[in-house]
């Protein structure tokens, strides 16, 4: 079946510091691959998606995630997080299958200011 | 577009009650997501819908759930009876996998079974 996993649970920075986020995923086809960010008592809301082309992908907010298929790997990275970016982060894959996105379990960030 | 909408945004209830949810997915939208997120098993997909009809039901937890979807427009999740292990924060997506598989969530129902 297929799966995602993201390799922390939760992550404390300080504000200014780079951050990355490992995702990978178990899956031998044509993906998409998302991002999608909780801030605390929000619903989830899109940060960033790959679908073909370049795979380095810029989202919101100063988000970038690359693609790396080889690795079956979508990780996270932004050069200096803030305050505001404290939130759970989850990834998630599409494998063609009606839709449906397999998330994986998320990962807490927690900056300090 | 307004979204997608749900009601209640929080619901509470005593143990053994049936609990509705209601998710008005965004217009044009033709598939639709129900989860369950708590801290102790993080995100789950109870169901999803395409074109009105159900797809995959797996993570339904069991008999006591069910989730029905008479039109396009509108979607139900019931508990009956509701339980204590049933509190929890409910999701409701819908996309339009013909365009991009992007997901878009509601609001969320936060449920709370005394």
């Amino acid at each position: 079946a297929q799966s995602v996993s993201q390799h922390n649970h939760h992550v404390i920075l300080s504000e200014a510091a780079s951050l990355e986020l490992g995702c990978n995923y178990s899956y031998g086809g044509t993906v998409n691959l998302f991002w999608y960010v909780q801030y605390p008592g929000q619903h989830l809301q899109l940060l960033l998606k790959y679908f073909s082309g370049d795979p380095l992908v810029k989202g919101i907010k100063g988000f970038e995630a690359e693609f790396i298929k080889s690795k079956f790997s979508f990780n996270l990275r932004k050069p200096s997080v803030q305050w505001s970016d404290t939130a759970e982060y989850f990834c998630a894959v599409n494998a063609h299958q009606g839709g449906k996105l397999i998330f994986g379990q998320g990962t807490e960030l927690s900056v300090k200011p | 577009d307004a979204g997608v909408i749900q009601s209640p945004r929080h619901e509470v209830t005593e143990m053994g009650q049936e609990v509705t949810l209601r998710c008005k997915p965004i217009s044009g939208h033709n598939s639709l997501f129900w989860y369950r997120q708590t801290m102790m098993r993080g995100l789950e997909l109870l169901i999803y819908f395409n074109n009105n009809v159900p797809i995959d039901d797996s993570g339904m937890p069991e008999d006591r759930f069910s989730a029905k979807m008479p039109n396009a427009s509108f979607s139900t999740l019931k508990i009956q009876p509701s339980e204590p292990r049933d509190s929890a924060v409910y999701f409701c997506a819908s996309s339009f996998p013909a365009a991009s598989y992007e997901q878009y969530f509601g609001p969320g129902t936060r449920l709370t079974v005394t």
